[in-house]
């Protein structure tokens, strides 16, 4: 199946430790996405790729790293510098940065990370 | 003034009932414009895009007013499993960069 696949569905950071939340996509998407959810609010971007090799910093960048070096994955670094981690974690891609007309990002089921 | 606004609710309706969304949005260059759909704990899905002349697919109507720079969303005929929250997203490009805004989302309750 096509589809975004985001991996583990619920992860447990302790105190002082990185964590790695991965994202792969097989729709052969440009862009790839990660967005904060908190409770009560709307989505935040966290950062963006628009092709491999190359990724940008979104809204709250802060805390979180990334890297892109194949088209397919996207993976999200939590690290000890995130000092309010807990959130649920969405992955999305999009076909093509280029075209407004392709502007629907598609979403993956999320990661829930909480902190111990 | 937030980017994207939405009414968070929640609106409590009958089964049957039809039920008005809107969204509000403060920049102009605002290209595109979206309703998504969330459920409980799961993920946004894509309910429909939003066309200037307005748009229809089955029960579900959007429309956009560029110079009030507001969208709405239309739902006819509820249904239990119309329950979820409806997230208004808004797509700006500037430059290279193509950006999503999503408002807070709106949360409906469809009862019996």
């Amino acid at each position: 199946d096509g589809g975004i696949t985001q991996s583990p569905k619920y992860l447990f950071r302790k105190e002082g430790q990185n964590v790695t939340l991965s994202c792969e996509q097989n729709l052969n998407h440009d862009a790839m996405y990660w967005y904060r959810q908190d409770p009560g609010q709307g989505l935040r971007l966290i950062y963006y790729s628009q092709i491999v090799n190359d990724f940008q910093k979104g809204d709250i960048a802060e805390g979180y790293s990334v890297s892109r070096e194949k088209k397919e994955s996207f993976p999200l670094t939590v690290t000890s510098a995130q000092k309010n981690p807990t959130a649920f974690y969405l992955c999305a891609s999009k076909s093509s940065w280029r075209d407004p007309a392709k502007n629907i990002q598609y979403f993956g089921a999320g990661t829930r990370l909480s902190v111990l | 003034r937030k980017e994207v606004e939405q009414d968070p609710g929640p609106f409590n309706v009958p089964e049957g009932a039809t039920v008005a969304f809107n969204c509000t949005y403060s920049n102009s260059a605002s290209q595109s414009f979206f309703w998504y759909r969330q459920d409980c704990r799961k993920e946004p899905k894509l309910l429909m895009s939003v066309y200037s002349s307005g748009n229809e697919d089955g029960r579900f109507t959007a429309q956009l007013n560029r110079a009030s720079q507001y969208i709405s969303l239309l739902i006819r005929d509820s249904k239990l499993s119309d329950s979820a929250t409806y997230l208004c997203v808004v797509n700006e490009v500037t430059g290279t960069a193509s950006k999503l805004t999503f408002g807070t989302g709106t949360r409906l309750q469809v009862t019996l």
